[in-house]
């Protein structure tokens, strides 16, 4: 009964790799949400996305493109894989419209490690 | 924009003490702040947040925060600490006319029996 998953939730590749992370919410939430946390701990929002429209759109490279199949859903793809890429990815999805009081409700985390 | 500053990157306490983890925002109007944990290998985890109304507020596990305007704080308060409450807080402020959430670099609590 996992609220907000993510797989996988290690992923170790190449530089210059493509690769996806999926996020699966369960919660009935319209908004769902990506972050970066650096190995500072520093947590960054990539985007967000309501009714799989996207909303927020952060300064990322477009090497990074979120796919929304459904809303339960929210895909994260990225191309040519940096060294710089490896992080902590978390997925989010909120009770609201992706607005400033929603609660997040977040996933384990996907650790990417680009070699 | 907004942002937050959380003060100290690491807290250690002993079981059974007082546990205060620091927050202090920048904000252009009202803001929304919030305090998330986050336990080894898992994702973050709402402890309690302010949107408007009474400013001490309280969360899970026993612990509350208070909305200073006056002094821009939202400081993360608990009477006890357990060994349960190791963990990573972070701190976190959004306002009404826009919908980027920014976070604290976080702090790290450790409990000593």
């Amino acid at each position: 009964d996992t609220a907000v998953s993510q797989t996988p939730k290690y992923l170790v590749t190449q530089m210059g790799n493509d690769k996806s992370i999926k996020c699966e919410q369960n919660l009935g939430h319209d908004t769902m949400y990506w972050y970066k946390q650096d190995s500072k701990k520093f947590l960054k929002i990539m985007f967000s996305y309501n009714n799989k429209e996207l909303i927020i759109n952060e300064t990322v490279p477009n090497r990074f493109s979120p796919k929304s199949p459904d809303k339960a859903h929210l895909n994260l793809h990225i191309n040519s894989l940096e060294l710089g890429d490896s992080a902590v990815y978390f997925c989010a999805s909120s009770d609201g419209a992706g607005g400033p009081t929603d609660t997040q409700y977040f996933g384990p985390g996907t650790r990417l490690t680009v070699l | 924009a907004q942002s937050v500053t959380q003060l100290g990157s690491h807290v250690s306490v002993s079981e059974g003490a007082l546990v205060l983890l620091r927050c202090n925002y920048s904000s252009s109007v009202p803001p929304y702040l919030f305090w998330y944990v986050q336990y080894p290998n898992q994702g973050l985890q709402l402890l309690l947040k302010y949107t408007t109304g009474a400013t001490l507020v309280k969360g899970i596990n026993g612990f509350e925060a208070e909305f200073k305007k006056s002094e821009t704080s939202f400081h993360l308060t608990k009477p006890s600490a357990h060994m349960s409450d190791a963990a990573e807080y972070f701190c976190a402020v959004s306002e009404y006319n826009n919908n980027d959430m920014r976070f604290g670099a976080g702090t790290r609590l450790t409990v000593k029996p």
